[in-house]
């Protein structure tokens, strides 16, 4: 019973660097996001997709970009890090009956 | 969504009931109070949610009072393990897909 799961844990990157978080749910909800929180802040989204070869953008969207090739798997990347993406990012599923969001358990990212 | 007033910390004893409440004097009809919470270094978690009949599950339980004006998440025998922020949110079914998390309440369980 996995949830939603991402990959890595931890990243410590360069700026400037390129890098790519991984999620992916087996629980086959359409909809799925990501959000970002600093230190002591709210959840903030980054981009969201309500299925497959679906996808916009939320609050903060500048820096990364999203694809959304299949069900499972939503992957966000990273194009050119920068020191203020140092974040702890987490990605969510919504059960489309409930509304309720299912989160993984975060890919902590520093950016030096 | 509609504004939540929750306050910003508590305590309970290991074992006994934690009773959380939310303020949402300005709940539409068509907004479903939810729970989440945030353990330290974990991500958001679901608890339950409810529209206007008390709710149970395996986590809760949810009160919702007849005019729908406030709540209380009711942990029934709370853990060491159930210290977090909980997090009232009120919202419709076709509000987008962004959560917007407040202060929340700060719970400390203690043995």
């Amino acid at each position: 019973n996995a949830g939603v799961t991402q990959t890595p844990k931890f990243q410590v990157l360069k700026t400037g660097q390129s890098m790519t978080l991984q999620c992916a749910q087996d629980m086959n909800h359409e909809y799925m996001s990501w959000y970002r929180q600093d230190p002591g802040m709210g959840l903030r989204l980054i981009h969201y997709s309500v299925g497959a070869g679906i996808t916009d953008q939320g609050e903060v969207p500048n820096g990364y970009n999203v694809s959304r090739s299949t069900t499972e798997d939503f992957p966000l990347r990273l194009l050119s890090a920068a020191p203020s993406q140092t974040s702890v990012y987490f990605c969510a599923s919504t059960d489309r009956a409930t509304r309720a969001q299912h989160f993984g358990d975060g890919t902590r990212l520093s950016i030096l | 969504d509609a504004k939540t007033t929750q306050p910003p910390s508590m305590d309970c004893a290991e074992g006994r009931a934690a009773n959380l409440p939310c303020n949402h004097s300005t709940i539409s009809g068509n907004e479903y109070v939810y729970w989440y919470r945030q353990i330290h270094s974990q991500g958001p978690q679901y608890i339950i949610h409810g529209l206007k009949n008390n709710e149970t599950n395996e986590m809760a339980s949810l009160i919702i009072t007849e005019d729908r004006k406030s709540s209380t998440l009711i942990l029934p025998h709370a853990t060491l393990r159930d210290t977090a922020v909980y997090y009232c949110i009120v919202r419709a079914h076709n509000a987008g897909n962004m959560l917007t998390f407040g202060g929340g309440t700060r719970l400390m369980v203690k043995p």
